[in-house]
């Protein structure tokens, strides 16, 4: 069965850094998000992503928050300058046209 | 999107079968109700969806009255594997679009 794949699974990085996660959606799909779960509380919209640019994004995604599709198979995530209070753990979708989204495993973000 | 409330908690044991009832009373009328699983430590993985009356597949089956302003889902004989977050989702057009959960129900299956 066709999955998201997320990597890395887990990145410790210190607060200031530069952060990329990176994902492969499903190859077929058409729309691309992130969402992200801080330990213990529910899951959060980021962003989404659909033919080349940003469909929607909510309001935790500031001008810190970047997504670029870069070759046609991974979609990234990057953060510009980590806080601690980014620390959580980070999904990625996709979806076809019609259709549920599908999760990839996460990459969990530790910022210390 | 709609607005759903669901409980917070729920226990079972290996065997049962298991209802997580949900309220929505602002859904819209081209809002499909969708539910997903969530693991611990995994991303949230979709169930079922349905617009109106029942809809089952070799997972669980959704039930949604004619009002729409409340659904269940039902999980048939739950393992202890069926241990997780579930979420009640309302979704325009039933299609892709950006997913905002609430906290879920977390159903605990003891043996």
């Amino acid at each position: 069965e066709p999955e998201v794949t997320q990597t890395p699974s887990h990145q410790v990085t210190q607060m200031g850094q530069e952060v990329i996660l990176r994902c492969v959606p499903i190859s077929n799909h058409l729309y691309f998000y992130w969402y992200r779960q801080i330990l213990g509380q529910k899951v959060e919209f980021l962003v989404s992503f659909y033919n080349n640019e940003i469909s929607e994004k909510s309001e935790i995604f500031d001008d810190q928050f970047s997504v670029e599709r870069p070759d046609g198979s991974n979609f990234t995530l990057k953060i510009r300058s980590t806080k601690l209070e980014d620390s959580a753990m980070y999904f990625c979708a996709s979806s076809p046209l019609r259709g549920e989204a599908f999760f990839g495993q996460g990459t969990r973000l530790t910022v210390v | 999107l709609a607005k759903t409330t669901q409980p917070i908690s729920m226990d079972s044991y290996e065997g049962q079968e298991v209802n997580i009832t949900c309220s929505h009373n602002n859904i819209a009328t081209n809002d499909y109700i969708t539910w997903y699983q969530q693991f611990p430590s995994q991303g949230p993985r979709f169930i079922i969806q349905g617009y109106k009356t029942k809809v089952t597949n070799e997972v669980a089956s959704l039930f949604i009255p004619a009002d729409r302003k409340s659904s269940t889902l039902s999980l048939p004989r739950v393992s202890l594997s069926d241990t997780a977050v579930y979420y009640c989702l309302g979704l325009y057009g039933g299609s892709q679009g950006n997913l905002i959960f609430g906290k879920g129900t977390k159903l605990s299956v003891k043996p």
